[in-house]
């Protein structure tokens, strides 16, 4: 039982460079959320999803789009990258129903350059 | 909106001492409150959550208060250790969304 992967661990892109972040869960999880962490800011939510086939807008969600095709999988897109978007980024899911739990991946480090 | 405190922004303890860190929230209308805990360069680990109807969680050493007409949650660690050196993060909401705060360093000394 993994838990919650994320794909890449480390990544560094040029500005105007496009890349796909990978999140993978196993524990049947409906809901999955995007968050990036920047020092002093907290982590702040981009996007999130309550189902296959659905996402919503966080808090952050400017120069990102994402999509859920399948339960397990959540992509989060950034088509041209921005200095700005350098930052690590988290994946996290969380039950239905019940307490609601949110449990976190390892994040990736992106730097924009 | 949402907006969650942590005070003090970094704490530094002897070994063996208990200890309480801060958690302000402005929104009352809360589904749960969750602490967590994060090693440098790691993710954030789940350490307690309270839901909104409890008061109180415990895990070992672990303590949880909730106290949501005042807008306040603790977390008490008791008998410190040079392990439980680390970041701790409060974060509460609705039951899809999470406002997190910016978190309470603690360093533990031998």
């Amino acid at each position: 039982n993994a838990g919650v992967t994320q794909t890449p661990k480390f990544r560094v892109l040029k500005t105007g460079q496009s890349m796909t972040l990978l999140c993978a869960q196993d524990m049947n999880h409906e809901y999955m959320y995007w968050y990036r962490q920047d020092p002093g800011m907290g982590l702040r939510l981009i996007h999130y999803s309550v189902g296959e086939g659905t996402t919503a807008k966080g808090e952050v969600p400017d120069g990102y789009n994402v999509s859920r095709l399948k339960k397990q999988n959540f992509l989060l897109g950034l088509e041209s990258a921005a200095p700005s978007q350098t930052s690590v980024y988290f994946c996290a899911s969380s039950p239905l129903a019940g307490t609601y739990e949110q449990y976190f991946g390892p994040g990736t480090r992106l730097t924009v350059t | 909106k949402q907006e969650v405190t942590q005070i003090p922004a970094a704490l530094s303890v002897p070994e063996g001492e208990n200890l309480v860190l801060n958690c302000s929230f402005t929104d009352s209308a809360i589904y749960n409150l969750q602490w967590f805990r994060q090693d440098p360069g790691k993710g954030l680990t789940s350490l307690l959550l309270i839901q909104s109807s409890q008061r109180e969680q415990t895990s070992g050493r672990l303590n949880a208060s909730l106290d949501k007409s005042s807008g306040r949650s603790t977390l008490y660690i008791a008998a410190s250790q040079p392990g439980d050196s680390a970041t701790y993060l409060c974060a509460t909401g609705t039951a899809s969304k999470l406002t997190f705060g910016t978190g309470t360093r603690l360093q533990v000394t031998l």
